[in-house]
């Protein structure tokens, strides 16, 4: 069973634009929950994490992220989308039942257009 | 060093030779991974190394790929009789360890089998 998944392949949005993307996620025990960014050319770099407590994750960039357990989502939100924020960003899901390894979604393109 | 370094950056070979990719996680960081990225997709899990504890090699996907971690700290993944299908971005991370802890990433190999 799939533990992470990221239904949309690619996100557009205008500069100045409140953008989400979207992570569900499927786990047997409590989630460790992670979204990371790759930029063109470059390495993924973590962006926040949600291990316990606010629902809400604040982490780099201006970026936060809604922990929801009814919905089993973890979804990245920016109030203020920059070009600068175009990238390919992947959530990914540590399954504390099936080890300590991360897994990753598919990943999500975002386009920010000026 | 500073963070997970993997060399080489690039590797062209071809196909039925054997390579290895060499990764150096950040001092102290007990857990160590191996991901693959090919063009335009997600991460696909390859091995996980935490401590003294057997790897998990669940992601390999198939018994001409292996690796090693020697003394804890550096890491060696093997491609034996390298097909074309091998291509791709191989990316090391490694982490302090636990479930809470995120993952730092290399910027990758990419190799290339022609």
């Amino acid at each position: 069973a799939q533990s992470v998944a990221q239904p949309e392949d690619q996100v557009n949005v205008a500069e100045g634009n409140p953008l989400t993307v979207k992570c569900t996620y499927s786990v047997s025990g409590n989630p460790y929950l992670f979204w990371y960014v790759q930029y063109p050319n470059r390495g993924l770099q973590f962006l926040l994490k949600y291990i316990t407590g606010d629902n809400l994750v604040k982490g780099s960039y201006g970026f936060e992220a809604e922990f929801n357990k009814s919905q089993t989502s973890f979804h990245l939100k920016k109030p203020s989308a920059l070009v600068s924020d175009s990238a390919l960003y992947f959530c990914a899901v540590r399954d504390v039942l099936l080890g300590d390894k991360l897994i990753f979604g598919t990943g999500t393109r975002l386009q920010v257009f000026p | 060093g500073a963070g997970v370094s993997q060399s080489p950056s690039n590797k062209v070979t071809e196909k039925g030779k054997d390579v290895e990719l060499r990764c150096d996680p950040i001092s102290g960081h007990t857990a160590l991974y191996w991901y693959r990225q090919s063009l335009g997709q997600g991460l696909e899990f390859l091995i996980y190394f935490q401590g003294n504890s057997a790897p998990d090699k669940s992601g390999l996907p198939s018994d001409r790929f292996s690796a090693e971690r020697t003394g804890g700290s550096v890491s060696t993944l093997t491609i034996q009789r390298t097909q074309q299908e091998d291509s791709a971005v191989y990316l090391c991370a490694s982490s302090l360890g636990g479930w809470n802890t995120e993952a730092f990433f290399g910027q990758g190999t990419r190799l290339t089998v022609v």
